[in-house]
Formats: C-alpha cells, structure tokens, sequence
C-alpha cells in the first residue's frame, strides 16, 4: 500500500525568504506525486504534478517541486514566499484510478 | 469555467438526523471521489464512482453511502451522523486512467450538533 509523509507539522518562514517543504512516498511503482494547497475553509488547489519525464516540475504561484526517485522525495519549493503563500500543504500520491494518498500536511506561517 | 462545485457550504444537522452532501461537474469526468478530512487532518478517501460502478474503502463506516444518479452529480449520503462525522468533506472528480489529476470542489464543512 502506498503512503506519504510529510515530517514537518508546521514551518515558519519570513516574507521574502525561501521554502522547501519535505514530502517522503512509498509506492510500490511508478507514482504519479502532486502537491496541493488548502486555505482554510476551503478546498484542494493543484499547485504541481509529476508523472515522467523532467524530474523537476514547475507549478503554479512560482513554486517547483524535485522528484527524487533514489531518495523517494517530492520536496516543494519557492524562492521567494509572500504573505499570501501562508496556508497548509499537502503531498499526495495517486494509485490506479487516481485514488489519493495523502501526507499529514505542513502548516506554512508566514511572518512580516 | 469547468468545475466541481458543492452544495451547500457549511451544514449544520443534528446527532442521528440524516444528511445528504451533493457534489456537481461541468468536467464530463468519468471518475467522482468522496474525501473526508477532520480537522488539523489529511483528506481520507471514503470511495469513488467510476461511472456508475461504485468503490468503497475498507474501512469507510455502513453510515456513509453515496449515490451517483448522472455523470454530472454525486451525493454523499450520512445515515445517521454522529458527533465524529463532523469534517470537511470534499468532492472530486478525474478521468480514469492514466497521467491525470484530481480537481476538488471547495468542501462542505459539517457540523453535527
């Protein structure tokens, strides 16, 4: 069975200094490894996507995310972060069907 | 624009009242998914629709059913809600194979009183 985790609960970042959020799968293939974004109350936005080809993605809001097949990682990043990016992350592997696995999301504060 | 749009936002009901959570896409997507997330927590899949053949999880409680009367709409019935039930529950919907992503509605947040 898959699973993914995401061993940072909550990180604190500074209004214009970079982020990376950690992201660990397990999956007994090929996965195919998204990144989401919920503000609360509200729903799952697709920041990025992997699924072959150029192990570094480009996603929405300048934020870009590695796959690492040796080290079974998908760590997000984003250069620069602004006080809109303050929100919870979640990391996410898709099975047949599409069926999402999710990781317990990181929390991103984001101080002035 | 296309979308998975979900009715009604918030929704209060009561210990044991049954309730039903609806869910609509302008997407023609074959695949619809029930996810609930408590609080502070992941998005847990409770089961998916691929066309009209449903798909329960293990573990997903007899309380919850679902219903899938068209391509475009499915609900996500609760029997008999329990003080636990209380989440967000979202809805999502993909094509069915291949390299393809999930897009999400924006949640009905319940709250059993």
């Amino acid at each position: 069975a898959q699973s993914v985790t995401q061993p940072d609960i909550h990180i604190t970042v500074s209004e214009g200094a970079s982020l990376e959020l950690r992201c660990n799968y397990s999956y007994g293939a090929t996965p195919y490894l998204f990144w989401y974004v919920q503000s609360p109350g509200q729903g799952l936005q697709l920041l990025l996507k992997y699924f072959s080809g150029d192990t570094l993605v480009q996603g929405i809001k300048g934020f870009e995310a590695e796959f690492k097949r040796s080290q079974s990682s998908f760590n997000l990043r984003k250069p620069s972060v602004h006080w809109s990016d303050a929100a919870e992350y979640f990391c996410a592997v898709g099975a047949a069907g599409n069926k999402l696995t999710f990781g317990g999301g990181t929390r991103v504060l984001v101080k002035p | 624009d296309a979308m998975v749009i979900q009715n009604p936002r918030y929704q209060v009901t009561q210990f044991g009242k049954p309730v039903t959570l609806s869910c609509s896409q302008t997407l023609n997507h074959n695949v619809m998914y029930w996810y609930q997330q408590k609080s502070s927590q992941a998005p847990k899949l409770l089961f998916h629709y691929y066309d009209k053949d449903f798909n329960n999880e293990a573990d997903t409680p007899d309380n919850f059913q679902s219903r899938r009367p068209n391509t475009s709409f499915c609900f996500l019935d609760i029997r008999s809600p329990g003080l636990g039930d209380a989440a967000m529950y979202l809805c999502a919907t993909s094509r069915p194979t291949g390299a393809t992503e999930a897009f999400f509605g924006q949640g009905t947040r319940l709250t059993v009183v």
